[in-house]
């Protein structure tokens, strides 16, 4: 696709349900970031991709985190258990293959947990 | 204390004032040293990219980094009220892991 798209843009969940974020990142990119923003911060690390396999967990808060790429391209981002502070911007980059310095954003997709 | 620091601002200037940014750091590993702008409900956009010490401009932008002190900063020339945006300092150790950013400068300028 011409940039990277995220969906949905806005979800809002009660504590305690499950939640899946996608991510589709520029076709042919082979590493795809996973990162989360909070309100008036820089967006946090959370997970990497290079094509389906996951070299980087160590930005996941809780095991309640988890994150796929099964045939290396879409991306999904799933939250067991929702609590109030993971009400955050989840935000999903794309970058050419490891190793390259840029790294394109998604628009975000905005979770809500009341 | 953040492996990355940055003052969030809001830092507020006329049209066509300089305007200087500024990050510290404290993990010497860092080799790569990006600033991302972010307009208001967008993601995150590539702005300038530094690999180690040195200067580099592209335009009415010039980002300094300085790892003897840990510090790095982006000068913008001339500045527009397009430049409005709130600027993101990041940094690498290897290129293509994760990036570490700052919290953000919130820059506001006014016609």
């Amino acid at each position: 696709g011409a940039g990277v798209s995220q969906s949905p843009r806005y979800k809002v969940t009660k504590r305690g349900q499950d939640v899946t974020l996608r991510c589709d990142p520029i076709s042919s990119h082979a590493t795809l970031y996973w990162y989360q923003q909070a309100l008036g911060q820089g967006p946090e690390f959370l997970t990497y991709f290079n094509y389906e396999a996951q070299p980087d967990k160590s930005g996941l808060p809780s095991d309640r985190f988890s994150a796929e790429r099964p045939e290396g391209s879409i991306s999904t981002l799933t939250i067991q258990r929702t609590e109030q502070r993971d009400s955050a911007m989840y935000r999903c980059a794309s970058s050419l293959c490891l190793g390259t310095d840029t790294q394109y954003f998604g628009p975000g997709t905005r979770l809500t947990v009341l | 204390q953040k492996e990355v620091e940055q003052d969030p601002g809001p830092l507020s200037v006329p049209e066509g004032a300089i305007v200087s940014l500024n990050c510290t750091y404290s993990n010497s590993a860092f080799q790569y040293f990006m600033w991302y702008r972010q307009y208001s409900r967008k993601g995150p956009e590539l702005l300038m990219y530094t690999y180690s010490s040195g200067n580099k401009e592209d335009g009415r932008f010039t980002a300094q980094v300085d790892k003897s002190s840990k510090y790095i900063s982006l000068f913008i020339r001339d500045s527009q009220p397009s430049d409005s945006a709130t600027y993101l300092c990041a940094m690498s150790a290897p290129a293509g892991t994760a990036l570490i950013f700052g919290k953000g400068t919130t820059l506001s300028v006014s016609s």
